[in-house]
């Protein structure tokens, strides 16, 4: 079975801060591994994705993360923050086989200060 | 062009009552999911569909029946609504191998009163 442990139900940081989100994984498979983010009363939209390429993966919007394998991490993070980055953000794992789900964390709200 | 579009986008009725929410995709993708994000945000899978065929169907009650004409609509019908089911439901699609990640509907906020 495949889980994803999200370290941080809220995390704020100041506008041009460091933005650090953590996400652990747990699979008996190589995993997919994604982020997504979810802007107030909006859908889903996908930051950035691992699927078993370069470990250190780039997205949208300035974020990437490194996939570690030793430590079973995808941390999310974004050099400089900035307010539209406030939002809920998802880690999820999936096994990449057709019809597999995608299984979530409960996510991480992010907050930005000025 | 909307990738994954749901509808409706809200929802409120009554105890008791009988609805649908409709998805369709236009991605050419072979596997259809729908999740429910509750209250506190957790996203959880309830159904997944590969070419029509159901391959995920979570414990959930029975009062809820995906149905997929074809490889580009997957329907949710919920009888007997209760107040537990308030709630935001999500489509999504994808390919097989999710090389491309999962794309997801904006979501249909239901409301049961």
């Amino acid at each position: 079975a495949q889980s994803v442990t999200q370290l941080g139900s809220h995390v704020s940081v100041s506008e041009g801060a460091l933005v650090l989100l953590r996400c652990n994984y747990s699979s008996s498979v190589p995993p997919y591994l994604f982020w997504y983010v979810q802007y107030p009363n909006q859908g889903l939209q996908l930051l950035l994705k691992y699927t078993s390429a370069a470990t250190l993966v780039k997205g949208i919007n300035g974020f990437e993360a490194e996939f570690k394998k030793s430590e079973t991490s995808f941390h999310l993070t974004k050099p400089s923050a900035h307010m539209s980055d406030a939002a809920e953000y998802f880690c999820a794992v999936s096994q990449g086989q057709a019809g597999t789900a995608l299984i979530f964390g409960k996510g991480t709200t992010l907050s930005v200060s000025s | 062009d909307t990738a994954v579009s749901q509808t409706p986008k809200y929802l409120v009725t009554q105890m008791g009552n009988d609805k649908s929410i409709k998805c369709e995709q236009n991605l050419g993708h072979d596997t259809m999911y729908w999740y429910k994000q509750d209250s506190k945000k957790f996203l959880k899978i309830m159904f997944s569909y590969n070419n029509k065929e159901l391959i995920i169907n979570e414990t959930v009650p029975n009062r809820f029946s995906p149905k997929s004409p074809d490889k580009a609509h997957l329907n949710l019908h919920i009888n007997s609504l209760e107040l537990g089911d308030s709630a935001v439901y999500f489509c999504a699609s994808s390919q097989e191998k999710v090389m491309g990640g999962y794309t997801f509907g904006s979501g249909t906020r239901l409301t049961v009163v």
